[in-house]
């Protein structure tokens, strides 16, 4: 079984700050997957980027990034210059291989606020 | 192409009703997944199917059921509704494993 521990329930700021936010996950699994998805108010859930196990170098996407350390078992996420439209909910989840049949564990979300 | 459909969007039922929640894709997909998102939790997963024909629980299957008769369609069944169910509940599809999983919209269930 695979566990996610997402560290912050809930982060305030103010706009143009960045933010960060941290995953850490526990798995037997000696190859696996990770997922990050955003729920904005409306409540979709809109798929961000997807790393494996394999791969620790580190991804920046416009004004996204993730650093993801296998050693730590630690998947972060960070907003550089947030803005308001970034204010959701932020879920890490791993997805197993063998034992699992692929399916993911979503941690409890962290909720990010960017205000004005 | 409409992605996860799920219908209905919103639902009221009183405690001892039953329902159908439907979900339906166009993708062609092999994996489908029923979750449930309770206030300020993440999503846990009540059922998954790996193609037609095959259902399997989740961490969360009691009180609800499944089938997967076609390659599109995954219904998921409430059977003697509970104030506990009032969830939303999501539907999400994939083509292969290690791959995003495509969301519905969600269907929001209050039970009465």
């Amino acid at each position: 079984a695979q566990k996610v521990t997402q560290v912050q329930t809930e982060i305030s700021v103010v706009e143009k700050e960045d933010v960060t936010l941290d995953c850490v996950y526990e798995t037997r699994d000696t190859t696996y997957y990770l997922f990050w998805y955003k729920q904005p108010p409306s409540g979709e859930l809109v798929f961000l980027i997807r790393r494996n196990s394999f791969d620790e170098q580190n991804e920046i996407s416009g004004r996204y990034s993730w650093n993801f350390q296998k050693s730590t078992s630690s998947f972060n996420f960070t907003i550089t210059a947030s803005q308001v439209v970034d204010s959701a909910v932020y879920f890490c989840a791993p997805e197993g291989v063998r034992g699992s049949n692929y399916k993911l564990t979503f941690g409890k979300g962290t909720l990010l606020t960017v205000n004005p | 192409n409409a992605g996860v459909t799920q219908t209905p969007k919103f639902r009221i039922l009183k405690i001892g009703q039953s329902m159908t929640l439907q979900c339906a894709q166009d993708m062609n997909h092999n994996y489908m997944y029923w979750y449930r998102q309770d206030p300020g939790m993440g999503l846990k997963l009540i059922y998954y199917s790996v193609g037609a024909g095959i259902t399997d629980k989740g961490e969360v299957p009691n009180g609800y059921n499944v089938s997967r008769s076609t390659t599109e369609d995954f219904p998921l069944r409430l059977e003697l509704a509970a104030p506990s169910q009032t969830s939303v509940y999501f539907c999400a599809s994939k083509q292969f494993r290690n791959q995003p999983q495509h969301f519905g919209d969600g269907t929001r269930l209050s039970i009465l």
